[in-house]
């Protein structure tokens, strides 16, 4: 079984700039997960799909951050513009379904805001 | 915080002793889960073990799980070098659709 896929693996911007990020779940994986993960911290939850609709949007920063996930497959999330404290590692999870399920994550993004 | 809280923080044991990590949280849930992550690396899901449930094996890996206390405890037994990682729990928690991770606990195991 191949596993979540993401890319790139690093970006390196400078504030203000955009950023996109790209997520491919595992094959039936109905939820998709978008989780930043600052240094020395746990996950956090930005954004959560069901299919291609939103089940919990509420920690993401909707002024800066974007997330899609057309046709229930892949997903994007974008950040514009950039901040520093965007500085972070954004993770891709997905599980089968949301209840009762372990979440399988992909190897992330490192952001690095200049 | 609606996180778990792990302790300790960092752990340094030698090859083949016994480690011992624990999570607290605040509210009631589910499950919980154990997560491990490598550096550089994504997190790699462990053992679920569900609110009814008060102990878990997996291999290497005993999960107990207090409701009571709102607490849970993961040992691994016969460490290995390859086990150095960080530790997460993360807690499914009642009216919720999502998991709540901890902040972690930083183990190394020394060969």
């Amino acid at each position: 079984e191949a596993g979540v896929a993401q890319s790139p693996r690093y970006k390196i911007i400078e504030k203000r700039q955009s950023v996109a990020f790209w997520c491919n779940p595992i094959s039936g994986h109905a939820t998709l997960y978008w989780y930043q993960q600052i240094l020395g911290q746990g996950p956090k939850l930005l954004i959560q799909f069901q299919n291609n609709g939103v089940v919990d949007d509420s920690q993401l920063p909707k002024d800066r951050f974007s997330a899609e996930r057309l046709k229930g497959v892949d997903s994007t999330l974008k950040i514009q513009p950039a901040k520093l404290e965007d500085s972070a590692v954004y993770l891709c999870a997905s599980s089968f379904s949301i209840r009762d399920q372990p979440q399988h994550f992909g190897d992330g993004t490192r952001l690095s805001i200049l | 915080s609606q996180q778990g809280e792990e302790d300790p923080q960092a752990l340094s044991i030698q090859e083949g002793e016994n480690a011992t990590m624990n999570c607290s949280y605040k509210t009631s849930i589910n499950n919980l889960q154990w997560y491990r992550q490598n550096s550089g690396r994504g997190l790699v899901h462990l053992i679920l073990i569900r609110s009814n449930e008060r102990e878990k094996h997996s291999g290497r890996l005993r999960v107990t799980l207090d409701t009571s206390k709102k607490s849970s405890s993961l040992l691994i037994t016969a460490s290995r070098a390859a086990d150095t990682a960080s530790y997460f729990c993360a807690t499914d928690q009642t009216g919720a659709n999502n998991l709540f991770f901890g902040t972690g606990t930083r183990l190394t195991v020394i060969p």
